[in-house]
């Protein structure tokens, strides 16, 4: 399978803990993006790598959240002593900046706290 | 600013009925404009976008879309439903080259 891969897909946690997602772009993707998505609503942008490289980032991604794409492949998401309205659906996608850089998607991981 | 409004929540149609979904959107500049899917427990998937080149789009499994700059609006059309295209319908907007800004989605049901 060579799309877009997130680990975990499902993961419950108490409120206080501190989560860290993975994802996996496209191989030689060389920008990796990461979305939020609550129940009913659109996915909400959080932020951007080029490469190693975090060039954007949401005002959506507060102090708690930090990201990481350390050598330009995969990246990380954590969320530091997580809260209930952390709850959602955290998606990743990646593209080529050279290839029409249409934005491919993971399957996500869908956090609850508890 | 950039954004979208999908104008209906819920669409149901009937299997071998056409399918529209309305989309407006909001933009300071020339946008860049996508329709994306989502099946239960799918990825996002890219079913058309819009880039300048031509204001009818065509995408895959039959969809297509028309960029109407004097109505602000990319409605997503399809001559006939297919019960495999129940799923919920993203419509987006992007000027910034990377952030994609999600409306907030349009279910589409088809029953038989």
């Amino acid at each position: 399978d060579t799309g877009v891969s997130q680990d975990p897909r499902h993961k419950i946690t108490k409120r206080g803990q501190n989560v860290t997602f993975r994802c996996d772009p496209i191989s030689e993707h060389n920008r990796l993006y990461w979305y939020r998505q609550t129940l009913g609503q659109g996915p909400e942008f959080l932020t951007y790598f080029q490469n190693e490289a975090q060039l954007e980032k949401s005002r959506l991604l507060s102090d708690r959240f930090s990201a990481e794409r350390p050598k330009g492949s995969f990246s990380t998401l954590e969320i530091q002593r997580t809260e209930q309205g952390d709850s959602a659906m955290y998606l990743c996608a990646s593209s080529h900046r050279g290839l029409g850089n249409e934005q491919f998607f993971g399957p996500g991981t869908r956090l609850t706290v508890l | 600013a950039q954004s979208v409004t999908q104008l209906d929540s819920h669409v149901s149609v009937s299997e071998g009925t056409p399918v529209l979904l309305r989309c407006n959107y909001s933009s300071s500049y020339s946008p860049s404009l996508f329709w994306y899917v989502q099946h239960p427990n799918k990825g996002l998937q890219l079913l058309l976008k819009y880039t300048s080149a031509a204001t009818l789009v065509k995408g895959i499994n039959g969809f297509e879309a028309e960029f109407k700059k004097s109505e602000t609006s990319f409605h997503l059309t399809k001559p006939s439903a297919h019960m495999s295209d129940a799923a919920e319908y993203f419509c987006v907007v992007s000027n910034s080259g990377y952030a994609l800004n999600f409306g907030k989605g349009t279910s589409l049901l088809v029953t038989p």
